[in-house]
């Protein structure tokens, strides 16, 4: 019963590195999301897709890129990591928009050094 | 914009007690309002969904209700216990921009004294 999955779970970065946070879900979601958690200032929408080969940008878009090559996975990339990126990552799905309820991870805690 | 103010930031109560936490939203034009818990360093656990056009939806001893003209939604919690001790967050989901995506409340940092 794995819901949604994210890896990793933990990691430390170098300015300027890059990496890609991987989500997986089994729900047969058409629509997933990648959001920010930041003290003080909430759960922030970076980017989103509502189906298989479809992304599109949020609230925060900035310094991030994301792919939807299968319907079960949304992919995070940080190009060139930089401190400000320094945040807990969660991902979330749903069946759709509109009516329906929103399944998140367990989150990826991201450090950039 | 749909801004979402949950209050109190942070509440500690000795246990056994019935508490409210309150979630505030600008714009009444919602398609639902969930809550959420989340403990330390973890993720995000779906409590209660409420669509738009409900009242009240219970699990356990959890009940939430929803005043949407009014943009209101109350997280009643009876009997706490301190494995209720987490941060509680309230969400709208929006129509338009972000594919319906939440908008998010700061949340309520909920402390139960045993």
């Amino acid at each position: 019963n794995a819901g949604v999955t994210q890896t990793p779970k933990f990691r430390v970065l170098k300015t300027g590195q890059s990496m890609t946070l991987l989500c997986a879900q089994d729900m047969n979601h058409e629509y997933m999301y990648w959001y920010r958690q930041d003290p003080g200032m909430g759960l922030r929408l970076i980017h989103y897709s509502v189906g298989e080969g479809t992304t599109a940008k949020g609230e925060v878009p900035d310094g991030y890129n994301v792919s939807r090559l299968k319907k079960q996975n949304f992919l995070l990339g940080l190009e060139s990591a930089a401190p400000s990126q320094t945040s807990v990552y969660f991902c979330a799905s749903s069946y759709r928009g509109k009516d329906t309820e929103a399944f998140f991870g367990q989150g990826t805690r991201l450090t950039v050094v | 914009k749909q801004e979402v103010t949950q209050i109190p930031a942070a509440l500690s109560v000795p246990e056994g007690e019935n508490l409210v936490l309150n979630c505030s939203f600008t714009d009444s034009a919602i398609y639902n309002l969930q809550w959420f818990r989340q403990d330390p360093g973890k993720g995000l656990t779906s409590l209660l969904l409420i669509q738009s056009s409900q009242r009240e939806q219970t699990s356990g001893r959890l009940n939430a209700s929803l005043d949407k003209s009014s943009g209101r939604s109350t997280l009643y919690i009876a009997a706490s216990q301190p494995g209720d001790s987490a941060t509680y967050l309230c969400a709208v989901r929006v129509p338009g921009g972000g594919a319906d995506g939440l908008t998010f409340g700061k949340g309520t940092h909920l402390i139960i004294q045993p």
